[in-house]
């Protein structure tokens, strides 16, 4: 199975900032990756997907690059509704493999 | 507008078998490229992909619980069906069903609807 390492796995952060978090595919996943966001007792939203494509409706602040087995996941700026828990996903092969998270809180 | 809804018991017993239901609309099984997906989430913890059911009925599993898991889909009835066996504390959790993402270009990133998630507690 790919491993997605995800780091760091938590980060405090003062609204305004900018925050970015990687995912190291322990093989080539091309550009299949998504980002996800959560927030406790809700299920995860889809942000990025195919690495570096915005969700529909997902603010502009978010964005997702790279390809192969580095990506990073940034929020230009962050925003109060923006603290939360954020997972990266590859699914080029089976089985899908989620990231172990990174959980941005209020510094 | 896509919506999926999971259902199923609330507490299940250790070495009993798990049974959860995923209904769903705004789309079909019957149509190409569809499918629906199981992750489940333990308290406190990371996602975890469970098992993934197209509309031609290709289906995929989690290597580490392929011999517990079976899942099926009844398109009549715009339902996924997943089942658990041989439960144990350690498989209490958050039990998601999602949409795949699909799209022209079949460009990857996983789920782009999911359900509310229903907790499962296994307790004896």
């Amino acid at each position: 199975a790919i491993q997605m390492t995800q780091s760091p796995s938590s980060l405090s952060a003062s609204v305004g900032d900018r925050v970015t978090i990687t995912c190291r595919a322990s093989q080539d996943v091309r550009n299949e990756v998504g980002w996800y966001q959560q927030k406790p007792g809700r299920a995860p939203k889809l942000l990025i997907y195919a690495a570096s494509t915005l969700q529909t409706g997902v603010p502009s602040r978010f964005s997702g690059s790279g390809s192969g087995t580095d990506f990073t996941f940034t929020i230009s700026s962050l925003q109060p509704e923006d603290f939360a828990t954020y997972y990266c996903l590859q699914d080029t092969n089976f089985p899908i493999t989620f990231g172990g998270g990174t959980k941005v809180d209020l510094k | 507008q896509i919506s999926l809804k999971e259902s199923g018991p609330a507490l299940v017993k250790p070495a009993q078998t798990l049974t959860l239901t995923c209904t769903f609309s705004g789309f079909s099984l019957t149509n190409t490229g569809m499918g629906v997906a199981w992750i489940r989430q333990p308290p406190g913890k990371a996602l975890e992909w469970l098992a993934l059911i197209y509309w031609d009925d290709d289906k995929h599993y989690s290597p580490s619980l392929e011999s517990r898991l079976t899942i099926t889909k009844d398109t009549s009835k715009n339902q996924v069906v997943l089942t658990m066996t041989d439960m144990h504390p350690v498989d209490t959790a958050t039990y998601y069903c999602a949409h795949p993402l699909h799209t022209i270009d079949g460009d990857g990133g996983g789920f782009d609807f999911w359900g509310q998630g229903t907790l499962v507690t296994v307790t004896s």
